[in-house]
């Protein structure tokens, strides 16, 4: 089975602070993304990348930015959190625009 | 621009009795079309999917969808729900020509299935 692993469940951060979501896939997948999720609001896209190094904006990209060294490793960044970005994230894969899979997500509260 | 839209936010249904859940989609070219399942505080799981050929598509717990291309419509329908099924479920689109694989969400529909 593919897994995705968001290492972070649960966080609570400070406004101002720098914050990483890390996540791994274990399926050598060449595409992994973030979406944001809101009630209300379905999910939404954040970033998307295709390739190590390489990136694409989604929908929602401000107030963030990923990182991809690796493969199987994609992060997300808060580079200053504030109260608007409480949220939940999910990280996702997929090889070459078949089935996305998702991690299990990590809620964050920015107080 | 592609988008979906999920006509019901929340379907209240009682146990063993049948459900649709609504998806219509825009979109200007060709398109794979998913159903996802999210049960309380979890990720998203493929419950099924359509990329081609039979417009039926059945998941392995009882679910399933119809392509309607006239109609643009993905619904998602079971004769009978159980307790179980209580769930948010999205319908998501992926254009299949050229796609890096990304997905659009609709906005969810919870499902409440009560005893």
């Amino acid at each position: 089975d593919v897994k995705v692993t968001q290492s972070s469940r649960y966080l609570v951060k400070r406004t101002g602070e720098k914050v990483f979501l890390e996540c791994v896939q274990d399926m050598d997948h060449e595409n992994m993304f973030w979406y944001r999720q809101d009630p209300g609001l379905g999910l939404r896209l954040i970033y998307f990348s295709y390739d190590v190094k390489m990136k694409e904006k989604g929908d929602i990209p401000e107030g963030y930015s990923v990182s991809r060294e690796k493969k199987e490793r994609f992060s997300l960044i808060l580079e200053s959190a504030s109260t608007n970005q409480t949220s939940m994230y999910l990280c996702a894969s997929s090889w070459r625009g078949n089935t996305i899979y998702f991690g299990e997500g990590s809620w964050l509260t920015v107080v | 621009a592609q988008s979906v839209t999920q006509l019901d936010s929340q379907v209240p249904v009682f146990e063993e009795a049948p459900v649709e859940l609504r998806c219509n989609y825009s979109s200007s070219v060709s398109v794979y079309l998913f159903w996802y399942v999210q049960y309380p505080n979890q990720g998203l799981q493929l419950l099924l999917k359509y990329l081609s050929g039979s417009t039926l598509v059945e998941s392995i717990n009882g679910f399933e969808a119809e392509f309607n291309k006239s109609q643009t419509s993905f619904h998602l329908r079971k004769p009978s729900v159980h307790i179980s099924d209580t769930a948010e479920y999205f319908c998501a689109v992926s254009e299949s020509a050229g796609s890096q694989g990304n997905l659009i969400f609709g906005k969810g529909t919870k499902l409440s299935v009560k005893p």
